[in-house]
């Protein structure tokens, strides 16, 4: 099944405790995307990569950070995790760019910093 | 720079009537691509329908069918005989070829 997974669903953690928060998807494509939801202010994107080794700053890349080693990979980092950074996270991926290609989006990471 | 705006954060409809919601954008890409998405309690995203900038004529996906003014840069979405399954958040977005922007929402009631 075409699918984009990320792990864990839900995390509580405490500030400045590194994490990591995985994302894989098996439809070989090229371009994926994390992105953050805050109610009233919809889904923000925090990071992208055009391909394996490139990666570019989306519209909130503050506090995060990424890794494109693999094409099926796109792991988000918080480095030192603050409360601010208590969210709904969403990666995405696409056969492309998102100009044209249907994103494919996970089921979500339930993240709460204390 | 990419903006979209939603500006009805709720919306109600009774089932099987119509509803259309509303969504305006601002971009500086000379090609992009609009869409619609919905995002049920599960909060999964579903891509509903999407618009190629440069077509005139409107998308349609059964029920669901936008009316895009490119001068306007306005693209709202009707949604036809409204189902209980409608129910959801539905998010706008605007995108070129490397970043998607995506409006604040709207919240769809149905009413049975």
């Amino acid at each position: 099944e075409a699918q984009v997974t990320q792990n864990p669903r839900y995390l509580i953690t405490v500030t400045g405790k590194k994490l990591t928060v995985t994302c894989s998807q098996n439809m070989n494509h090229e371009y994926m995307s994390w992105y953050r939801q805050d109610p009233g202010l919809g889904l923000r994107q925090i990071y992208y990569s055009m391909n394996v080794e490139v990666t570019d700053k989306g519209d909130v890349p503050e506090g995060y950070k990424v890794s494109r080693k693999e094409k099926r990979n796109f792991p988000l980092i918080l480095e030192s995790p603050s409360p601010n950074q208590t969210s709904l996270y969403f990666c995405a991926s696409s056969l492309y760019g998102t100009e044209y290609n249907e994103q494919f989006f996970g089921p979500g990471t339930r993240l709460t910093v204390l | 720079a990419q903006t979209v705006t939603q500006s009805q954060p709720e919306m109600s409809v009774q089932e099987a009537e119509t509803v259309t919601l509303s969504c305006t954008y601002d971009t500086s890409e000379s090609d992009y691509y609009l869409f619609w998405y919905k995002q049920p309690p599960s909060r999964q995203m579903i891509l509903v329908i999407r618009q190629e900038a440069y077509k005139q004529q409107n998308a349609t996906e059964n029920r669901f069918s936008v009316n895009f003014q490119k001068a306007a840069k306005s693209f709202s979405l009707k949604i036809s005989d409204s189902q209980l399954g409608d129910a959801a958040m539905y998010f706008c977005a605007s995108g070129g070829y490397q970043k998607v922007t995506f409006g604040t929402g709207t919240k769809l009631q149905v009413i049975p």
